[in-house]
């Protein structure tokens, strides 16, 4: 069983609708979750870090967790097209310093 | 403040020849970890080095290894070059406090013949 895991997709979505990604871990011991957004061909970048079971939100997206659940989830809402990328859940599973496991991405389309 | 680097940014090896790549972080962060990206595993974790110490170890053989320098810059090795290590090798740096925010840079390109 892989660590972390994620819908790989492809999903798509209209212009101005809400995305819904989702991705489950294995270690009931992590502690951090993270959101990455990777453009074809770029360097995966930071969307948004969650820590506390609950609702994290940052401008159009929010951030889901579930410990219970081993679940964490990332909300967009009103999709853009420049969103459509490959989105990937991270979890770090260190209690010291960073041992960061990646799901394999979902790839996300917004349609105009 | 600038963001990480990486170089070289492409390279292109053959069998049994072995490699480093180098990374400098963001201006103040300690921790430097190491990452395999290929279009089947994703991205897998190879290792961290925090203070000029490998802090985390991910499941890559004993031909990946790495070390970090005093002002935090850190390099990655791989020695007797496999068809399968053509990957992206990206780095990413943080503060080091654990569980903090990670920034990667661009990547090396590594293609072994």
């Amino acid at each position: 069983q892989k660590e972390v895991e994620q819908n790989s997709g492809p999903l798509s979505v209209p212009e101005g609708a809400i995305a819904s990604l989702n991705c489950t871990y294995s270690d009931r011991g992590s502690q951090s979750f993270f959101w990455y957004r990777q453009y074809s061909g770029k360097s995966p970048e930071l969307i948004m870090f969650i820590y506390s079971n609950g609702d994290k939100e940052d401008g159009r997206f929010t951030a889901q967790l579930n410990k219970a659940s081993q679940y964490v989830s990332l909300l967009i809402r009103d999709s853009q097209p420049s969103d459509s990328a490959t989105y990937l859940c991270a979890v770090n599973l260190s209690n010291t310093g960073n041992q960061f496991y990646f799901g394999t991405g979902t790839s996300l389309t917004v349609i105009p | 403040k600038a963001g990480v680097t990486q170089t070289p940014r492409y390279l292109i090896k053959t069998r049994g020849q072995q490699v480093t790549l180098s990374c400098s972080p963001i201006s103040g962060h300690r921790s430097v970890s190491w990452y395999q990206q290929t279009p089947g595993q994703g991205l897998q974790f190879l290792f961290e080095y925090f203070s000029e110490t490998q802090r985390n170890k991910g499941n890559f053989p004993g031909r990946f290894s790495g070390r970090q320098f005093s002002n935090s810059r850190s390099e990655m090795n791989v020695s007797t070059l496999e068809l399968g290590d053509s990957a992206l090798y990206l780095c990413a740096s943080s503060l080091g406090s654990g569980g903090d925010t990670q920034y990667f840079g661009p990547g090396t390109r590594l293609t072994v013949l």
